[in-house]
């Protein structure tokens, strides 16, 4: 049963901290997507890339964040320093571009004290 | 730029019928996403329209008028697993897929 796999599922960190979240997405997948979900904003895009290139990180901020796919089957956000108005659910979600649908992974629930 | 709007909140009867509207402003729209997302999971797939009209799948139905703007998703025979948020999303040139907040629906017996 494939699957988007995201580790670690929680994280627990203290204020300017680098906290690294990876992502393997599904095999013979070309897209990914990185999302950050809050209450009060619902499912933010932060980045995605199509086959390894990144097309959009618009919405990053771009002095603390950055993501990266090193090869096919890991895609990695990292956040240097972390912040408390971080913590959120980050989700990664795959697909195979064009029109296909988006399968998402667990998330990290990341909380920055 | 990209709007997406939908309802924070509705509540609907089990056995009911429930519509959830969303309206959306993007440049170089290409379709329409529904996911549905129970609380603490991640979101699933409902259904994706790319031309106007109605698909229906089930108990659950997508659609969407793109002169508008406009995509409602019509949930049937409402049951207490159906409580959940439920995600529109536009997807739009250079592969760009954006959601909107999500409308959490609850489900009352």
């Amino acid at each position: 049963d494939a699957r988007v796999t995201q580790t670690p599922r929680h994280k627990v960190t203290e204020m300017g901290q680098e906290v690294t979240m990876r992502c393997q997405p599904i095999l013979g997948h070309n897209t990914v997507f990185w999302y950050r979900q809050t209450m009060m904003q619902g499912l933010e895009l932060l980045a995605y890339f199509r086959n390894r290139a990144p097309l959009d990180d618009s919405g990053m901020p771009k002095d603390r964040f950055s993501a990266e796919m090193p090869d096919a089957t890991l895609a990695t956000l990292k956040i240097q320093p972390s912040e408390p108005r971080d913590s959120a659910v980050y989700f990664c979600a795959s697909g195979t571009g064009g029109n296909e649908k988006l399968f998402f992974g667990s998330g990290t629930q990341l909380s920055v004290l | 730029g990209q709007n997406i709007d939908q309802p924070t909140e509705m509540t609907a009867t089990e056995g009911a019928i429930v519509q959830i509207n969303c309206t959306y402003q993007t440049s170089g729209f290409n379709g329409l996403f529904w996911y549905q997302q129970h609380a603490g999971e991640a979101p699933t797939f409902l259904s994706y329209n790319v031309l106007d009209g109605l698909e229906e799948k089930g108990r659950f139905s997508s659609f969407l008028s793109r002169s508008k703007g406009y995509s409602y998703l019509l949930l049937k025979e409402l049951q207490m697993k159906d409580s959940a948020s439920y995600l529109c999303a536009a997807y739009s040139s250079a592969s760009k897929i954006i959601f909107g907040s999500g409308t959490r629906l609850s489900i009352r017996p």
